[in-house]
C-alpha cells in the first residue's frame, strides 16, 4: 500500500463543473504538495501545505493534519484544467530531500 | 518554462547506446533532484545532489550515472540501458534540500530504450 493515497484515479467533468480531488496520506508530514502534470510531462507545483487552506485563483487546496487528508478544489472548471495531479508528502522524519508522491488523478474537463 | 530546463525533451536509444540528459537551472537553488516516471506509477527519487555533492542515491542501477559539475547544471549519464528503463526522466530544483519553500520542476525527457 502506498503511503498517498489518492482519489479517484479518474475524474471526467463538464465545464464549469465544481472538482473534488483527495489526497490520504500515512505518515506524519512536514508540508504536502500538490502538483499538476500536463500531457507533455512537465510538473508545475500549485500549492505547499502544512495546515489549514491556501487559495490560488480558482484552486484552492485544504489539509487536516489530524486526520491526514487534503483535498484540491477547483471551481468553475474548464477544459485547460485537464492534467494529472499529483499528491506529495514531505516527512518530518526525513532528512528533506525525499518526497513521498501519490500515483496522480488523471482528471477531464470536457467543453 | 519553470526555470528549470531539460534537454532533450526526447530521446530513442538502443540498450548499448551512450547518452545524457542535462538539467539546467539558474533560480540560485542548491539543491537538485532526478526522479523517473514509469507509466502509472508514482515519482520515484533516483538522486539528489546538495550543493553539488551527492546526498542520495536510491538504489539506482549502476547503468545510470548522475553528475553535478556545479550547483546550476545536473547530468545523467546513461549506459547499456533496458527496455524497462523507458520512462519520462524529471529533473527539479529547491532552494536547500530541505525543500522548504518548495520545489521546480522541469518538462522532462520522455526516454526509449529500443
Amino acid at each position: 500500500k502506498n503511503e498517498v493515497e489518492q482519489s479517484p484515479q479518474n475524474l471526467t467533468a463538464q465545464e464549469g463543473e465544481f472538482i473534488t480531488i483527495n489526497c490520504s496520506y500515512s505518515v506524519g508530514i512536514s508540508a504536502l504538495h500538490w502538483l499538476q502534470q500536463h500531457p507533455g510531462g512537465g510538473i508545475v507545483s500549485l500549492f505547499m501545505l502544512s495546515s489549514g487552506k491556501k487559495k490560488h485563483g480558482r484552486l484552492i487546496a485544504t489539509i487536516n493534519i489530524q486526520e491526514k487528508h487534503s483535498s484540491l478544489h477547483i471551481t468553475a472548471s474548464h477544459p485547460r484544467d485537464s492534467a494529472v495531479y499529483i499528491c506529495a508528502v514531505r516527512g518530518i522524519e526525513t532528512s528533506g530531500s525525499r518526497l513521498t508522491f501519490g500515483e496522480g488523478t488523471q482528471l477531464t474537463v470536457n467543453p | 518554462e519553470t526555470g528549470v530546463t531539460q534537454t532533450p525533451r526526447h530521446l530513442v536509444m538502443g540498450m548499448t547506446n551512450k547518452k545524457s540528459l542535462k538539467c539546467e537551472q539558474h533560480l540560485g537553488h542548491n539543491a537538485m533532484y532526478w526522479y523517473k516516471q514509469s507509466a502509472k506509477k508514482p515519482l520515484e527519487l533516483m538522486f539528489v545532489y546538495s550543493l553539488e555533492e551527492r546526498v542520495e542515491n536510491n538504489s539506482v542501477p549502476s547503468r545510470f550515472s548522475p553528475e553535478c559539475p556545479n550547483s546550476s547544471h545536473l547530468f545523467l549519464h546513461l549506459h547499456t540501458l533496458q527496455p524497462e528503463d523507458s520512462a519520462l526522466y524529471l529533473c527539479a530544483s529547491s532552494h536547500t534540500i530541505k525543500g522548504s519553500y518548495g520545489y521546480t520542476f522541469g518538462s522532462g525527457t520522455r526516454l526509449t530504450v529500443v
